[in-house]
């Protein structure tokens, strides 16, 4: 089972800031948070993981907060190519295999 | 980034027929992959694990008869349908995990059709 819960579904303007939670309140350690998306028929595409710190990529943020359980994954500029299926995953690192829950449905809004 | 490429991207068979999809890595060694099945409006759900040279570790539900998985080289892994039926047609997924970085990508998805 997925270790994780996310809304279902959330909606956002273009050009604004999707806010995407998560919950992981059951998260060990040594797991990390992982972020993937899913457009339409088309395979899952990496977006950031962090452990405790804060991370920043070229694609999001990964806020973490201080007890690890709940992220928040943060698209600052989203456009229409954002509309996807976020999911949000916990893996203790590169030994354990990803279990998807079932994510959250992201409408960007023109 | 690494590039995880399937063929075929889409396959429709007869009832009864079997049916092979490859996985590749193409830009690095991976000695695992994971395999999973997507059923329309519904998450990933994994299949099994494969790892080069080994056995395949099936999840629980899944049929190891009938999903047949070859993971005979450190960038190619392939799953064999056997004896396929319409209730098989589904979104089929790999991902291959990098051997020194442990990150793990995925390829684009092969659709089966069983008529």
């Amino acid at each position: 089972d997925a270790k994780t819960t996310q809304p279902p579904s959330m909606d956002c303007a273009e050009g604004r800031a999707a806010n995407l939670p998560c919950n992981h309140s059951t998260i060990s350690g040594n797991e990390y948070v992982y972020w993937y998306r899913q457009i339409h028929s088309q395979g899952p595409q990496y977006i950031i993981h962090g452990l405790k710190n804060n991370e920043t990529n070229e694609m999001a943020s990964l806020i973490i907060t201080e007890d690890r359980k709940s992220s928040t994954l943060i698209l600052p500029h989203a456009t229409l190519r954002d509309t996807a299926v976020y999911y949000c995953i916990v893996r203790v690192g590169r030994d354990d295999k990803i279990i998807f829950g079932k994510g959250t449905r992201l409408h960007i809004l023109p | 980034g690494a590039v995880v490429s399937q063929h075929p991207s889409w396959v429709i068979c007869k009832s009864g027929t079997s049916v092979k999809i490859e996985c590749r890595s193409l830009d690095f060694q991976a000695t695992t992959m994971f395999w999973y099945r997507q059923f329309p409006k519904q998450s990933l759900m994994l299949m099994a694990t494969s790892n080069e040279g080994s056995k395949a570790t099936y999840e629980q539900g899944v049929e190891k008869d009938k999903f047949l998985i070859n993971h005979a080289s450190l960038t190619l892994s392939t799953l064999t349908v056997t004896s396929a039926h319409p209730e098989d047609s589904s979104f089929y997924i790999c991902s291959a995990q990098t051997y020194n970085t442990g990150e793990l990508f995925f390829g684009e998805g092969s659709r089966l059709t069983v008529l």
